[in-house]
């Protein structure tokens, strides 16, 4: 099992560009989340999806988008990059929070830099 | 907004002692678990205790709720190198979502 992983590792944008990053688990989580993190910061949460074809805001959600096409892909998008949104971005998945019993399997990251 | 506060920001100790680290929350939870990161990667659950427990083990790792006092503690006893990392608390308030700390930073010294 490969767990979580995200692609790219790291990126470099101008502002005003877009990208996608792309989140995979081979783990069959039905759940799956974006998360931003920021120098000294805990993790806050951008969207996050409670099934296929599901997703829902967190906390930070302006200026993102999500899509969740297959349960195994999670795809966090940014429509036109700012300043703002360097950060490291990590995705988690798990298995069923109905009870919140359940723990979060977390990817290796992506860098963003956006100039 | 944050959830859980932890306490301190950096930790520094000897290899060998003991280090504690502290989460304080707001709400009603479900479930508290805490987290490691190492540096530059991505974060590893480490221990889940329910609301209903008071105290639960795992290796060296001991964590306490006192949901009255909405804290909770987490113990590393005999710490090593490889414990340096960032250690962070999350808080299962609902069905779905878990809100993380800003986590405490633990330098682990030879």
């Amino acid at each position: 099992n490969a767990g979580v992983t995200q692609t790219p590792k790291f990126r470099v944008l101008k502002t005003g560009q877009s990208m996608t990053l792309l989140c995979a688990q081979d783990m069959n989580h039905e759940y799956m989340y974006w998360y931003r993190q920021d120098p000294g910061m805990g993790l806050r949460l951008i969207h996050y999806s409670v099934g296929e074809g599901t997703t829902a805001k967190g906390e930070v959600p302006d200026g993102y988008n999500v899509s969740r096409l297959k349960k195994q892909n999670f795809l966090l998008g940014l429509e036109s990059a700012a300043p703002s949104q360097t950060s490291v971005y990590f995705c988690a998945s798990s298995f069923d929070m109905t009870s919140g019993a359940y723990e979060q399997y977390f990817g290796p990251g992506t860098r963003l830099t956006v100039t | 907004s944050q959830q859980g506060e932890e306490d301190p920001q950096a930790l520094s100790i000897q290899e060998g002692e003991n280090a504690t680290m502290n989460c304080s929350y707001k709400t009603s939870i479900n479930n508290l678990q805490w987290y490691r990161q190492n540096s530059g990667r991505g974060l590893v659950h480490l221990i889940l205790i329910r609301s209903n427990e008071r105290e639960k083990h795992s290796g060296r790792l001991r964590v306490t709720l006192d949901t009255s006092k909405k804290s909770s503690s987490l113990l590393i006893t005999a710490s090593r190198a490889a414990d340096t990392a960032s250690y962070f608390c999350a808080t299962a308030q609902g069905a779905q979502k878990l809100v993380f700390g800003q986590g405490t930073r633990l330098t682990i010294n030879p």
